[in-house]
This record gives structure tokens, sequence and C-alpha cells, in this order.
């Protein structure tokens, strides 16, 4: 089975400043984990996604997450945050074979705001 | 290219009723999933279909269904309503199916129960 967790519901943050999103998984088999942000009234938007190709992943908007498997971690990062970062970030995972197909398991979000 | 199209946008039922949610997928996207998003649950897997089979099913009662059609639209189905079933409904599609593929969401259907 697998599981994932966010740590922090909500994060604050000055504008200019680190962006850190925790995401900690459980996968029985090799993982394929994926980072969604969703805007108010909106559906999701895929960031970035890791498929076993490289541990660092770049995505969109200047977000990129480092896989550690020792840590079973895939944390969001981002260097500089911007106004428009504030959004609901979530954290997913889907096991790679088997059959559960395109079935992705959430975390249940952070709340990201970014002040001026 | 057009992106996933849900309709309608709100939907508002009483309980004991039922309800139909429709999805159009991205052209050419064989896969469809769905998902109910709640502030208490998050974010829930209902189903997955592809080439009109359900492939995956989530942890949902009967009253939960869906199908898909030739042309990859898919519609779920909820009877019998209940108040907890007030929910974001999210429809997702992929080319292919596959644990890796990345889904592209619609924008939702916002049901509310009373």
């Amino acid at each position: 089975a697998q599981s994932v967790t966010q740590l922090g519901s909500h994060v604050s943050v000055s504008e200019g400043a680190l962006v850190l999103l925790r995401c900690n998984y459980s996968s029985s088999v090799p993982p394929y984990l994926f980072w969604y942000v969703q805007y108010p009234n909106q559906g999701l938007q895929l960031l970035l996604k890791y498929t076993s190709a490289a541990t660092l992943v770049k995505g969109i908007n200047g977000f990129e997450a480092e896989f550690k498997k020792s840590e079973t971690s895939f944390h969001l990062t981002k260097p500089s945050a911007h106004m428009s970062d504030a959004a609901e970030y979530f954290c997913a995972v889907s096991e790679a074979g088997g059959t559960s197909y395109g079935k992705l398991t959430f975390g249940q979000g952070t709340i990201l705001t970014v002040h001026p | 290219k057009a992106g996933v199209t849900q309709t309608p946008r709100y939907l508002i039922k009483t309980r004991g009723q039922q309800v139909t949610l429709s999805c159009s997928p991205i052209s050419g996207h064989r896969s469809v999933s769905w998902y109910q998003q709640t502030p208490g649950q998050g974010l829930q897997f209902l189903f997955e279909y592809f080439s009109e089979t359900q492939r995956n099913k989530g942890n949902f009662p009967g009253r939960f269904s869906g199908r898909q059609f030739s042309n990859s639209r898919s519609e779920m189905n909820v009877s019998t309503l209940e108040l907890g079933d007030s929910a974001l409904y999210l429809c997702a599609s992929s080319p292919t199916q596959g644990a890796g593929e990345k889904l592209f969401f619609g924008s939702g259907t916002q049901l509310s129960v009373l």
C-alpha cells in the first residue's frame, strides 16, 4: 500500500524567501512521485514528477524536488518565493508496476501563503 | 489543444437524488480518472477508465459508478445522494494508463447536497 504525509498544513513565507514544503512517502514498490499545485477554484496542475531517471527533479515556475530514498522523502523547494506562488500544494505517489495504473495517492496538502 | 472539460461546474442536489457528472478528456487521451476532494478527507481516488474499461477502483460505496464511452468521454454517477457526498469532483486524463503518467486535471464539478 502507498501513502503520503505532508508535514505542515500551512506554510507562510515572505516574498523572496526560500520555500520548503515537506513530503514523506510510503510505498512497497519503487514509487513515482509528483507535486501538484491547486489555485483557488481550479483543478490541479503538475509541477514536477520523479520517475527514477534523476533524483533531483526540476519543474515549472522555478520549483524543484529531491528524491531521497533513505529518508523516503520528496521535499519541494523554490529559492525565492513570489506572490503568485500562493496556492495549495499536493504531494502524490503512484506505484510503478502492479495494477495501480494511474491511481495517485495524495497527501493532505500544504497551503502556502506568501507575504509581501 | 483544449484542456479537460468538466460539466456542470456547479451542482446543487438534495439528499436521495442522483447526479451525473461529465468529463471530456484532452483530445487523444484515452485514460480518465476521477477524484473526490473534500476538506476533511482530501483528494481520494474514485476510479480509472481506459478504453471503456474500468481498470482500477477506489474505496467508495457502490452508489458511485462511472463509465467511459468510445470517444473517451466519461461520466460518473452518484445515486441516493448523502450530505457527505458534497465535494469537488475532479476528472483527470492522460494519454495512456500507467503509473508514471502525469495527469491533466479539469477544474472540477462542485457538488452540494442539501
